[in-house]
Order: C-alpha cells, then sequence, then structure tokens
C-alpha cells in the first residue's frame, strides 16, 4: 500500500482564492510527523509546515495551515490568500514513525495560481 | 540558517563513468539522505545514513553506493554510470530524534545528472 498519496496530479486556484491540496498517510504507528514542502521550478524543496501526531491543535504558518485529520489518516495542506509565487510543485511527507529521521514522500501536486 | 552544498548544480557524465556526487551540511546533522526525483515518481529515497560510517539501503539503492566517511559530507556514488541514471539527485539532512518531532529535512538545491 501506499504509504503517503497525493491524489490531485494538478491543482488551480485563482489569485487570493484559498485552495487545499490533499494528502493521506499509511502508518501504524502512534507517534509520527507530517510534513509539506514546496518545490518552485528552480527545483530546491522548501520545508513548509509541520503536523505531530499528538498535536491537539491543527499546525499553522503564516499562510499555510495544515488540516489534520487523525482518524481519517489525512493531512490537507490549506493555502489561504493565494499569490502567484505559491506556483509550485507540493510534497506531503511522513515519518511513519521512524527514528532514522526517514521520510516519506508522495508524488506531489503541481498548484498553478493564475491572475 | 541550516545549509545543504551539493557539490554541482548540473552534471554530464558518460556510460559507465565512475561519477561521485558531494553533499555537506553545516548544522552537524546526524542523518543524511540522497532521493533521486523523476518526473511523476516523486522523490525516491536511495540511501541514507543515520551516522559516520553508518549507512542504510533506501528503496532504490541498485546501481549506487555511498560513502560517510565525516558528519557533515554523505557521498553518492555511481559505480558505473548508465542512461537510466539521468535525473535529479538531491540530498537532505537533518537532526536526530524522536518521532513525534519535528525534524525536518533540509535539501540541497540539486543535482541534475545526464548520463550520455
Amino acid at each position: 500500500a501506499q504509504k503517503i498519496t497525493q491524489t490531485q496530479p494538478g491543482m488551480f486556484v485563482q489569485e487570493k482564492e484559498a485552495v487545499t491540496l490533499d494528502c493521506t498517510y499509511d502508518t501504524s504507528d502512534p507517534s509520527y510527523g507530517l510534513f509539506w514542502y514546496k518545490q518552485p521550478s528552480s527545483g530546491e524543496m522548501i520545508f513548509l509546515i509541520y503536523q505531530g501526531s499528538y498535536d491537539q491543535q491543527n499546525a499553522t504558518e503564516g499562510r499555510y495551515s495544515l488540516n489534520f485529520q487523525k482518524a481519517r489518516k489525512s493531512a490537507n495542506l490549506v493555502i489561504s490568500a493565494s499569490q502567484l509565487g505559491d506556483s509550485a510543485m507540493y510534497f506531503c511527507a511522513t515519518d511513519r514513525g521512524s527514528t532514522l529521521g526517514r521520510l516519506y514522500f508522495g508524488r506531489g501536486t503541481q498548484l498553478t495560481v493564475w491572475p | 540558517d541550516v545549509k545543504v552544498t551539493q557539490s554541482s548544480r548540473y552534471l554530464v557524465k558518460r556510460t559507465g563513468e565512475k561519477v561521485f556526487l558531494e553533499c555537506v551540511q553545516d548544522m552537524d546533522h546526524e542523518n543524511m539522505f540522497w532521493y533521486r526525483q523523476d518526473p511523476g515518481l516523486g522523490l525516491r529515497l536511495i540511501y541514507f545514513s543515520y551516522d559516520v560510517k553508518m549507512k542504510e539501503k533506501g528503496d532504490i539503492p541498485e546501481g549506487y553506493s555511498v560513502s560517510r566517511e565525516k558528519k557533515e559530507r554523505f557521498s553518492l556514488i555511481l559505480e558505473s554510470a548508465s542512461t537510466n541514471q539521468t535525473s535529479m539527485y538531491l540530498c537532505a539532512s537533518s537532526g536526530s530524534g524522536t518521532p513525534y518531532s519535528n525534524q525536518p529535512q533540509h535539501f540541497g538545491d540539486g543535482t541534475r545528472l545526464s548520463i550520455l
């Protein structure tokens, strides 16, 4: 089974609108972390936001928030007030309880923001 | 800020050559990783290391080896380069921690490797 699933290969959103990028994960460990990364066309991977499995509240970082639904094993990224510079590939990842720092990445969602 | 530096941004080599990709991090991180990234396939882990001289195979180790003689440096070696190893290679590092600890991986800018 896929450890991390991103079902949306591509998403489009108009500038200033909010957008949700989907991510579901598979792990049997009770303690794990979830991460989102952004990769612009220039290629660098930029860490955006982290959610721990025991965190009581959804993580937020500026315009990014994580809609964490533990029972559904879902960790969707919400970007509010989209900007043209948000156009990029977005990757969801989980450590699946690894103590060695290993992350399992989804295949990514290409977000395009149009004016 | 964490800095992960990959030795080359672009590299062109010939089939059969032995190729070295170097990665250096400046944050005293225990863990280091090598990925390759191909369109539609996301990031696939080749090898990782959680300590000096320690290594673990990832999902696609065939045709690759690694070396970690010093904590800050992690090298990826293509023993005999082939055209199907043309790809983007990304190095990353992270601090040690238990699960449920915020230890993201920090990435280098990547090396676009072409094997002709």
